[in-house]
């Protein structure tokens, strides 16, 4: 079965950091770009990093530019979001979010997502 | 910035056609996504370059674009239909996600 499941959420202070974690399965990870997509409770999809097939091209928003850092091991068949000084208004659903082919880059396959609390 | 808007949400009655927007200036040269998101589950791709329908979701789900619109049409929408609706696309390098539009089938 073709499966994302996220890691690593939780109740962290602010300032505090986190790595989440996303393990696929059913498919070759190393075909495939991925990204993180966050959602906080009752709103909508915000984008906060891509990273290309072999990691070697990675883009944020200026949101959260400098302070997440995306990475990918194929070998292990994983995805990584390591988040550094983070604020309460990072407070969300994070899902890893698979690519497809096809112009304007559709995410096909997403994890069911891991929460993460930011509050003192 | 790029934004892309949509109606925050809709209503629908069981078996008539909705009809969910999304705007953007311009869309024109840009390829529109969209996905369906149930209560408590995770976005569904449902349509994919403006209007290519990705396997297995069903033909009633269609799309287009038209200069700075592009549009979901749920024909003859169901209760399951009931989701937040969220259009997307690339603005290099950034994935943009429209606010999404609730639609309700009642």
């Amino acid at each position: 079965e073709v499966l994302l499941v996220e890691s690593g959420g939780g109740l962290v202070q602010p300032g505090g950091s986190l790595r989440l974690s996303c393990a696929t399965s059913g498919f070759t990870l190393s075909n495939y770009e991925m990204n993180w997509v966050r959602q906080a409770p009752g709103k909508g999809l915000e984008w906060v990093a891509y990273i290309s097939s072999s990691g070697g091209t990675i883009y944020y928003p200026d949101s959260v530019k400098g302070r997440f850092t995306i990475s990918r091991d194929n070998t292990r068949n994983s995805v990584f979001l390591q988040m550094d000084s983070l604020r309460a208004e990072d407070t969300a659903f994070y899902h890893c979010a698979r690519e497809s082919s096809g112009y304007g880059r559709p995410l096909n396959l997403w994890g069911p997502g891991t929460l993460v609390t930011v509050s003192s | 910035s790029f934004d892309l808007t949509q109606p925050p949400s809709m209503s629908v009655s069981p078996g008539q056609t909705a009809t969910i927007t999304c705007y953007g200036d311009p869309l024109d040269d840009k390829n529109v996504c969209w996905y369906q998101q149930r209560p408590g589950q995770s976005p569904v791709l449902v349509m994919y370059e403006d209007k290519r329908r990705p396997s297995g979701i069903p033909d009633r789900f269609s799309g287009s674009k038209s200069g700075t619109i592009a549009t979901l049409t749920i024909s003859g929408a169901q209760a399951v239909d009931e989701a937040d609706y969220y259009c997307q696309t690339w603005v290099s390098p950034n994935v943009i996600f429209g606010g999404g539009t609730k639609l309700t089938v009642l």
